[in-house]
């Protein structure tokens, strides 16, 4: 039971550039979520899914765009990296919403945009 | 007024000791409270998970939620080097976005 993983773990990109970040879980998880974590702000979500096929906005979503075509993957895509978007990524899951929601977390994706 | 406020620390405290860290909110609709630990270039892992006003007790680890205050803590007893990481609190409301919000982050170094 590998949880959630997520890739990759490190990418180095210029200004301009588009990538796709890869979130894998193997809970069964319905809910899935990105966020974004910078020195000084705290983890702030970017979009989230609450089940295959839906995808919402979150607290930061610009410049971001995901999808979630199968249960247990959510991608983040940038079409065009700026710098402000340097940052640390992570994905997590949860089961659902509720008394025992529980979100874990995979382990990040630094992202360096020059 | 942030949503929520966190010490960033550093928390600097000697092996055994009692650490306290604690987490001001200002949403009112803010329904589940959490304590994440994260160790460096890691990704956060959930510690304490509370939906009530009072204690909740887990090992050396106790959370403490006071809603008419809108405070929450967490006490580490006989704290340890390994306990060395810094711990988020986060919250989630009872309806609307399913996301958590989370505060910056106390950094907490035990010193053995």
């Amino acid at each position: 039971n590998a949880g959630v993983t997520q890739t990759p773990k490190f990418r180095v990109l210029k200004t301009g550039q588009s990538m796709t970040l890869l979130c894998a879980q193997d809970m069964n998880h319905e809910y899935m979520y990105w966020y974004r974590q910078d020195p000084g702000m705290g983890l702030r979500l970017i979009h989230y899914s609450v089940g295959e096929g839906t995808t919402a906005k979150g607290e930061v979503p610009d410049g971001y765009n995901v999808s979630r075509l199968k249960k247990q993957n959510f991608l983040l895509g940038l079409e065009s990296a700026a710098p402000s978007q340097t940052s640390v990524y992570f994905c997590a899951s949860s089961l659902y919403r509720g008394r025992t929601d529980t979100q874990y977390f995979g382990p990040g994706t630094r992202l360096t945009v020059l | 007024q942030k949503e929520v406020e966190q010490d960033p620390g550093p928390l600097s405290v000697p092996e055994g000791a009692i650490v306290s860290l604690n987490c001001t909110y200002s949403n009112s609709a803010f329904q589940y409270f959490m304590w994440y630990r994260q160790y460096s270039r890691k990704g956060p892992e959930l510690l304490m998970y509370t939906y009530s006003s009072g204690n909740k007790e887990d090992g050396r680890f106790t959370a403490q939620v006071d809603k008419s205050s809108k405070y929450i803590s967490l006490f580490i007893r006989d704290s340890q080097p390994s306990d060395s990481a810094t711990y988020l609190c986060a919250f989630q409301s009872g309806g609307g976005a399913d996301g958590l919000t989370f505060g910056k982050g106390t950094h907490l170094i035990i010193q053995p």
